[in-house]
């Protein structure tokens, strides 16, 4: 059974710091994304990493993955309040998506 | 980019009647739907992978006979939670992959139905 685990799943931090969240996940794919979501909203489509290696930056966020280690990684530098919001990392597994427990972010001023 | 939308966004209903949620995708063809649920403060659950112009299969655990699934064109999925109870209360998303010809494959979430069962 794949398992999909993320670490923190609470986080609160100040405005201006850099943090990070980690995903591990239990079996071999070759995708997985982030997603954000907002309370009450569904889920906003952040990255889709499709290679080891592979790594992405939107804003202040970036996102990486490797394959070998099942690991993903979303990084925040100099985080904003805006930024506020559940994180959930999701591996594709023949078209499914299995989804982490997510990580609740709290940014203070 | 593609979107998927639901309807009804929001629904109140009484114990023991049936409810049914619609998911389109707006501006492609999606032969897969995805329909899931998420409770509060919890992680998204698959329920089931809807197929146009078959079966649905549903995740272990789920009541077939209890949540019904119809995917009658390539642009609508309907989920039914049929004789609906308390415990049925929760948002429910769902979701359609895009295979664009061109272009990246990509899954794109619906803006989800917060079902509540009095």
């Amino acid at each position: 059974e794949l398992k999909v685990e993320q670490n923190p799943l609470f986080l609160s931090m100040q405005e201006g710091k850099n943090y990070t969240i980690y995903c591990n996940y239990s079996t071999t794919s070759d995708r997985l994304y982030w997603y954000r979501q907002d309370p009450g909203k569904s889920l906003e489509s952040l990255f889709v990493l499709l290679s080891n290696g592979a790594v992405k930056q939107e804003g202040r966020l970036m996102a990486s993955l490797d394959t070998k280690a099942r690991l993903s990684t979303l990084h925040i530098t100099a985080a904003v309040h805006d930024l506020s919001a559940t994180y959930f990392c999701a591996v594709d597994i023949t078209q499914k998506l299995v989804f982490g427990q997510g990580t609740r972010l709290t940014i203070n001023p | 980019g593609a979107v998927v939308s639901q309807h009804p966004s929001w629904v109140i209903c009484k114990s023991g009647t049936s409810v049914k949620i619609e998911c389109r995708s707006l501006d492609f063809q999606a032969t897969t739907m995805f329909w899931y649920r998420q409770f509060p403060k919890q992680s998204l659950m698959l329920m089931a992978t809807s197929n146009e112009g078959s079966k649905a299969t549903y995740e272990q655990g789920v009541e077939k006979d209890k949540f019904l699934i119809n995917h009658a064109s390539l642009t609508l999925s309907t989920l039914t939670v049929t004789s609906a109870h308390p415990e049925d209360s929760s948002f429910y998303i769902c979701s359609a992959r895009d295979y664009p010809p061109r272009g990246l494959e990509t899954q794109y979430f619906g803006p989800g139905t917060r079902l509540l069962v009095l």
